[in-house]
Formats: structure tokens, C-alpha cells, sequence
């Protein structure tokens, strides 16, 4: 149950927008579409900001959406706002592994 | 609105049980899985397990030799035990749900314990 991979760091300009990738193999993915992000803040518990592959829960900014393709799903966050300074995990269900977690990215507003 | 809250010792000496709890607050208790999830310092996210309200539980095949997660209905808590503990194992421990039906996306989490092994 390897994790599943993302780049370290991600930077972007206020305004801007940016993409994190999370890959993995399709046993990691499974065929399914429970594919989760989360936004962390230092010292924070994780929070929920995409389910379902691109599915928002109520409350989450619609600056944040995720897609899939194939066995990489990703994250894009539009109109970059200094809050959106964190760390970022993808994660994958499946019924065989349950859940495995991406490696992490730190996303930085410049 | 359903809250988690957790306690549990947060300094252990290398070879003693790890043992943290979680209580489930103005929510059902049934028909949800509940999770454990760590996170070493300056690390990345690593799910432990899980279990349902009936005791039915799933495993991290890494961490599956050493951890029991076991459920107080009675109580609407549960609870993590891992035997041997390592610095290796030192991490802030959550544990979490999805709740809201999220496909999995868990939705609501405890604020973490930081548990610390150490001579």
C-alpha cells in the first residue's frame, strides 16, 4: 500500500490559478471514483475540499476543483488567495486497500 | 452538528502500548465507519483503520500485526491500541469519519493527539 504520488511544492501568484497532480497505479484507484483532496493547515486537522473525483462538500470555495484522468487525479485552485497557503492531500477508497493517502504538496501563495 | 473529541497519553517509552479513544458527539454512531489516521512530524497523512459501530474493522496491512481498534457503543466512542510502539510511531493521531456521505472523503475529524515515543 504505497502512497500515492504528488509533487513536494506548487507556487503561485495571487490571482493566479495552480494544479496539483496525484498519481498512482490503477489498483490504487481501483476503477473507482473515491478520489478525496484535503487542504492542512500547520498545526490543523485536515480538511475536506473535493470527494467524489471533483464533487465539492457544502461550504468549500467553487475556487477549488478536482478532475480525474486515467490513474492521475489532480486539483486546481482558481483565484489564488493567500489563505490558500497549506498542504494538500490527495486520497484514494478503494474496497480492497481502503484508504491511501498522496504524499503531500505544499502549495505556496508568492 | 457531530463532533469527534480524543484523548490519550501522549509520551511512551519504546516497546509499551500505544492506547488513544474517540468520542462521538451529537451524531448517530451507527452505520458509519470510524477511522484512525497519524501523521509523523513534517510527514505526510497515513491511514491506520478502521471500524464500524457493529465492530467490523479494516486494516493498514503495515500496521495490521501491531493495532486493535475496538468499539464502546454504549459509549459512542472508540478506540486504538498499537502494542510495540517505536519512535517510528511518534505522530499526531486523528481520528475521523465520513459523515456526510462523502464517498469516502472524510468529513469530520478529532483534533489530533500528539503522542511522542521516547527513552
Amino acid at each position: 500500500q504505497s502512497a500515492l504520488t504528488q509533487p513536494a511544492s506548487v507556487s503561485g501568484s495571487p490571482g493566479q490559478s495552480i494544479t496539483i497532480s496525484c498519481t498512482g497505479t490503477s489498483s490504487d484507484f481501483g476503477g473507482y471514483n473515491y478520489v478525496s483532496w484535503y487542504q492542512q493547515h500547520p498545526g490543523k486537522a485536515p480538511k475536506l475540499m473535493i470527494y467524489d473525483v471533483s464533487a465539492r462538500p457544502s461550504g468549500v470555495s467553487n475556487r477549488f476543483s478536482g478532475s480525474k484522468s486515467g490513474n492521475t487525479a489532480s486539483l486546481t485552485i482558481s483565484g489564488l488567495q493567500a489563505e490558500d497557503e497549506a498542504d494538500y492531500y490527495c486520497s484514494s477508497y478503494t474496497s480492497s486497500s481502503r484508504y491511501v493517502f498522496g504524499t503531500g504538496t505544499k502549495v505556496t501563495v508568492l | 452538528q457531530v463532533q469527534l473529541q480524543q484523548w490519550g497519553a501522549g509520551l511512551l517509552k519504546p516497546s509499551e502500548t500505544l492506547s488513544l479513544t474517540c468520542a462521538v458527539y451529537g451524531g448517530s454512531f451507527s452505520g458509519y465507519y470510524w477511522n484512525w489516521i497519524r501523521q509523523p512530524p513534517g510527514k505526510g497523512l497515513e491511514w491506520i483503520g478502521e471500524i464500524n459501530h457493529s465492530g467490523r474493522t479494516n486494516y493498514n496491512p503495515s500496521l495490521k500485526s501491531r493495532v486493535t481498534i475496538s468499539v464502546d457503543t454504549s459509549k459512542n466512542q472508540f478506540s486504538l491500541k498499537m502494542t510495540s510502539v517505536t519512535a517510528a510511531d511518534t505522530a499526531v493521531y486523528y481520528c475521523a469519519t465520513d459523515y456526510h456521505g462523502y464517498y469516502h472523503g472524510m468529513d469530520v475529524w478529532g483534533q489530533g493527539t500528539t503522542v511522542t515515543v521516547s527513552s
